[in-house]
């Protein structure tokens, strides 16, 4: 079936550096995505979206760049700090996202880890 | 402003019983969400309401939940009877745009079924 999916389960960087989280989907007709951010024992939180309109996305600290051509989407943190320590999903919304045309799709996530 | 509480934060119960889980999203917030996420696999969602309505339960697993949201605020999500395989985190979230990606999600309730 159609998956929202991310190709790393961990990826750890120095306190500091730039950080790339990447995600993958297969749906071709998916055009609006997610991320959002889980620290330990709290509930996901929203980061930052991006619509299939657009290839490129910035916020506080980060950047989302969506390529549709491969069906890719990356979510780029700058100067990591360690608050930033946390699971990271990118998530997909709409008819074609196998969630509900409301629902989030999640995908399985990446633990971020930034090291000291 | 309050965020998206939930209730219980934990609970352990045993196969065949009922457990009801709730969630208080934010105030004004009239679209409530649900998801569960079981051991391993992803964060799922379950059902979304509007107001007191249901928009979509396609995500419901099956009979044995019930999603309540009696007067448009407050929901709860009962389980009866529970199975092992519920055993997971359920997140209860909600927004103002139905449309908006971006959800207000709680702490969850983390299920254990005996």
């Amino acid at each position: 079936g159609e998956s929202v999916g991310l190709h790393l389960p961990t990826l750890s960087v120095q306190e500091g550096d730039n950080s790339i989280i990447n995600c993958a989907y297969s749906n071709s007709a998916s055009d609006y995505f997610i991320w959002y951010k889980q620290e330990s024992g709290k509930g996901p939180q929203f980061i930052i979206d991006i619509r299939s309109n657009m290839d490129k996305r910035q916020g506080q600290r980060v950047t989302v760049l969506l390529n549709k051509t491969v069906k890719h989407l990356s979510l780029q943190i700058a100067a990591t700090q360690p608050g930033d320590s946390a699971v990271y999903f990118c998530a997909e919304m709409g008819e074609n996202s196998g969630g509900g045309a409301d629902g989030l799709t999640f995908g399985k996530g990446t633990h971020l880890i930034i090291q000291p | 402003e309050a965020g998206v509480t939930q209730f219980p934060s934990h609970s352990v119960i045993e196969k065949g019983q009922t457990v009801t889980l709730r969630c208080d999203p934010i105030s004004g917030h009239d679209n409530l969400y649900w998801y569960r996420r079981v051991m391993g696999k992803e964060i799922k969602f379950l059902l979304h309401f509007v107001k007191e309505s249901k928009q979509d339960e396609s995500g419901m697993p099956n009979n044995r939940f019930l999603a309540e949201r009696t007067g448009g605020t407050y929901s709860t999500l009962k389980v009866q009877p529970a199975e092992l395989e519920d055993s997971g985190v359920y997140f209860c979230a909600s927004s103002q745009d139905p449309g908006s990606g971006a959800q207000y999600f709680g702490p969850g309730t983390r299920l254990l079924v005996l």
